[in-house]
């Protein structure tokens, strides 16, 4: 049974850093794409950000695009997103999701939290 | 980007009803189409993939069809667990993923 499981979260000031993981198992991790995916309060869906299997290509929305980074230990089974210089409308809850294949996302984590504030 | 609309933007319904979600791209997205269901307080979970294709697991009573830039999400015999949130996803401009903003559902 695939298990994604995020934490990092917290309430952090404007301008710090934060990051973000996500342990996996009951899958071949190595074989799969992953996206970081995020809801503000009372808001929908924003795809955040997505890596390859491999890890050799790397995409970002406009909005997070400069100031994260998302990057995977294959060794540890874990995904990650560097978030720098975060501002207010970052507050949101982030889940990390499997892509199946062309970005089918097909099991998602519990969502950690992340609150920008001074 | 392909900018995706859903409607109703919220809808109640009584158990038994049919109900139908309508989703439409912004451009010609194939059958590249994923529904997602999210429940209060819960992650997300995959139902329908590429249009038309129930994922494992899913209860026959959600289905999907729709190719283009017109899409329909349909519950045959709402029940109370469907109580929740639904989104369609565009997956055919990658790597840019783009979400509807959301149906919410109801029971009158």
């Amino acid at each position: 049974q695939v298990q994604l499981v995020e934490s990092g979260g917290g309430v952090v000031q404007p301008g710090r850093s934060l990051r973000l993981s996500c342990a996996a198992s009951g899958l071949t991790f190595t074989s799969h794409g992953f996206h970081w995916v995020r809801q503000a309060p009372g808001k929908g869906l924003e795809w955040v950000a997505d890596i390859w299997y491999d890890g050799s290509q790397k995409y970002y929305a406009d909005s997070v695009k400069g100031r994260f980074t998302i990057s995977r230990d294959n060794s540890k089974n874990t995904l990650y997103l560097q978030m720098n210089s975060l501002r207010a409308e970052d507050t949101a809850v982030y889940y990390c999701a499997r892509d199946r294949a062309r970005a089918v996302l097909d099991s998602w984590g519990q969502g950690t939290p992340v609150t920008v504030s001074s | 980007d392909i900018q995706m609309t859903q409607s109703p933007s919220s809808l109640s319904a009584s158990v038994g009803d049919r109900v139908t979600i309508t989703c439409q791209a912004s451009q010609d997205i194939s059958n590249y189409l994923n529904w997602y269901q999210q429940k209060p307080g819960k992650a997300p979970n995959l139902l329908i993939y590429d249009a038309s294709n129930l994922e494992t697991g899913v209860p026959s009573r959600f289905s999907g069809s729709g190719f283009g830039t017109h899409f329909t999400f349909t519950i045959s015999s709402l029940q109370p667990e469907d109580i929740g949130t639904y989104y369609c996803q565009q997956h055919d401009n990658l790597p840019r993923v783009t979400f509807g903003p959301g149906t919410k559902v109801d029971i009158k």
